[in-house]
């Protein structure tokens, strides 16, 4: 029963590297959705996908890319990460009927230094 | 564009009191409406939702939520709070043709034992 599942749950990076966080959910849904999370910002739509192999831009999508290659999984890459990008981040996958919710992973907290 | 505003930061109450958090919407067509909570350092989880019918919804663990169309709001109440009701919450909104989700920046509850 493990629903939405990020990975990492915590990195540090410097400034300049790159890496990819890894959702992936087993719910067999359409969409996926990537937030970062800021204190007193609530969440922010970066990027989001209705289907295999399609992407779209969402709130904030500068300084990410995402790819969507398999059903099941929506990655979230930064090519050069700034501090600006210290968040949290959420991945979420919904049937994407539109009065359906929206499942949480449990977060990856990213530093940026 | 549409917004989704939360009134209140932070609201502190004592454990029994009431709680209503403030929810306001700017966009005038159909709309869905949910509201997540997220236990400290948990992911989001579905509170209640709004799509159509009663416009007073009832949601886990006591809580309900009245839709006003007229005034553009979606308040989350509960008659008598608990400790563990300690917890951000947050509203979000979607249109009727639009899956992706508009978030309030969220409010953070304090319940004192």
């Amino acid at each position: 029963n493990a629903g939405v599942t990020q990975t990492p749950k915590f990195r540090v990076l410097k400034t300049g590297q790159s890496m990819t966080l890894l959702c992936a959910q087993d719910m067999n849904h359409e969409y996926m959705y990537w937030y970062r999370q800021d204190p007193g910002m609530g969440l922010r739509l970066i990027h989001y996908s209705v289907g295999e192999g399609t992407t779209a831009k969402g709130e904030v999508p500068d300084g990410y890319n995402v790819s969507r290659l398999k059903k099941q999984n929506f990655l979230l890459g930064l090519e050069s990460a700034a501090p600006s990008q210290t968040s949290v981040y959420f991945c979420a996958s919904s049937t994407g009927t539109v009065n359906q919710p929206q499942h949480f992973g449990d977060g990856t907290r990213l530093s940026i230094l | 564009a549409q917004s989704v505003s939360q009134h209140n930061h932070h609201v502190i109450l004592s454990e029994a009191a009431s709680l209503e958090l403030g929810c306001n919407y700017s966009y005038g067509g159909t709309v869905n409406l949910f509201w997540y909570v997220q236990y400290p350092g948990q992911h989001l989880q579905l509170l209640l939702k709004y799509f159509s019918g009663d416009p007073l919804v009832k949601g886990i663990k006591g809580f309900e939520a009245e839709f006003i169309k007229s005034k553009f709001s979606f308040n989350l109440r509960k008659p008598s709070v608990q400790w563990s009701d300690t917890a951000e919450y947050f509203c979000a909104v979607n249109r009727g043709s639009q899956g992706n989700l508009i978030f309030g920046k969220g409010t953070k509850l304090s319940v004192k034992p």
